[in-house]
C-alpha cells in the first residue's frame, strides 16, 4: 500500500515570501500525484496533478510542483504567496491503476498580511 | 459544471437515530466516493462505487451503509453511530475508478454524534 508524508504540519509566512511544501511518498510501483487545497470552510480543490511527462507541473493560482522520482518527492512551490493562499494543503497519490487517493497528513499554511 | 453537492451541510444526531447523507453530481461521472475527515486529519477513503456498484469498502463498520440509487446520486445511511464517528464526511466523483484522474469533492457534511 502507498503512503504519503508531508513534513511541514504548520507553516507561517509573510505575504510575498516564497513557499515550498514537502511531500514524499512510499510505493513500490508507478504513482500519480496530486496536490489539493482546502480553503477555510470550502471544499477540497485540485491545485495540480502529475501523471507522466514533464516532471515540472504548473497548476492554478501560480502554484507548481516538481516530481523527482529518485527522491520519491513531489514538492509544491509558489514564488510569492498572498494572504488568500491561507489554507490547508494536501499531497495525495494514486497507484498507476486505480483511482483510490491516499492523502498525506496536510500542511496548514497561514500567510500574514 | 464541476460541482458535487452534499446535503445537509451540518447534521447533529443521537446515537439511536437513523439519518442519511446525500451526494449528487451531474458531470456524468461513473465513480463516486465517500471519505471521512476527522479534525486536523486528512480525508480517509470509506467506500468507492463504480458504475453504481460497490467496488471498495475500506473495512467500514456496518453502522455506515452506502447506497447508489443511480449514476448521479450517492447516499450514506447512518444508524447507531458513536460519538467518535463525528467528522466531516466528504463525497467525491470522477469519470471512473480504474483510470487515475481528478476527483471532484463536495463541501462535505459536518456530522456531530451526541
Amino acid at each position: 500500500a502507498q503512503s504519503v508524508s508531508q513534513h511541514n504540519h504548520h507553516v507561517i509566512l509573510s505575504e510575498a515570501a516564497s513557499l515550498e511544501l514537502g511531500c514524499n511518498y512510499s510505493y513500490g510501483g508507478t504513482v500519480n500525484l496530486f496536490w489539493y487545497v482546502q480553503y477555510p470552510g470550502q471544499h477540497l480543490q485540485l491545485l495540480l496533478k502529475y501523471f507522466s511527462g514533464d516532471p515540472l507541473v504548473k497548476g492554478i493560482k501560480g502554484f507548481e510542483a516538481e516530481f523527482i522520482k529518485s527522491k520519491f518527492s513531489f514538492n509544491l512551490r509558489k514564488p510569492s504567496v498572498q494572504w488568500s493562499d491561507t489554507a490547508e494543503y494536501f499531497c495525495a497519490v494514486t497507484p498507476s491503476q486505480g483511482n483510490m487517493l491516499t492523502f498525506g497528513g496536510g500542511t496548514r499554511l497561514m500567510v500574514k498580511p | 459544471d464541476t460541482e458535487v453537492t452534499q446535503t445537509p451541510k451540518h447534521l447533529v444526531m443521537g446515537m439511536t437515530n437513523k439519518k442519511s447523507l446525500k451526494c449528487e453530481q451531474h458531470m456524468g461521472h461513473r465513480a463516486m466516493y465517500w471519505y471521512k475527515q476527522k479534525a486536523k486529519k486528512p480525508p480517509e477513503l470509506m467506500f468507492v462505487y463504480s458504475y453504481e456498484k460497490l467496488s471498495i469498502n475500506e473495512s467500514v463498520p456496518s453502522r455506515f451503509s452506502p447506497e447508489c440509487p443511480n449514476s448521479s446520486l450517492l447516499n450514506l445511511h447512518l444508524h447507531a453511530l458513536q460519538p467518535e464517528d463525528s467528522a466531516l464526511y466528504l463525497c467525491a466523483s470522477s469519470q471512473d475508478s480504474v483510470i487515475p484522474q481528478t476527483q471532484y469533492f463536495g463541501a462535505g457534511t459536518r456530522l456531530s454524534v451526541l
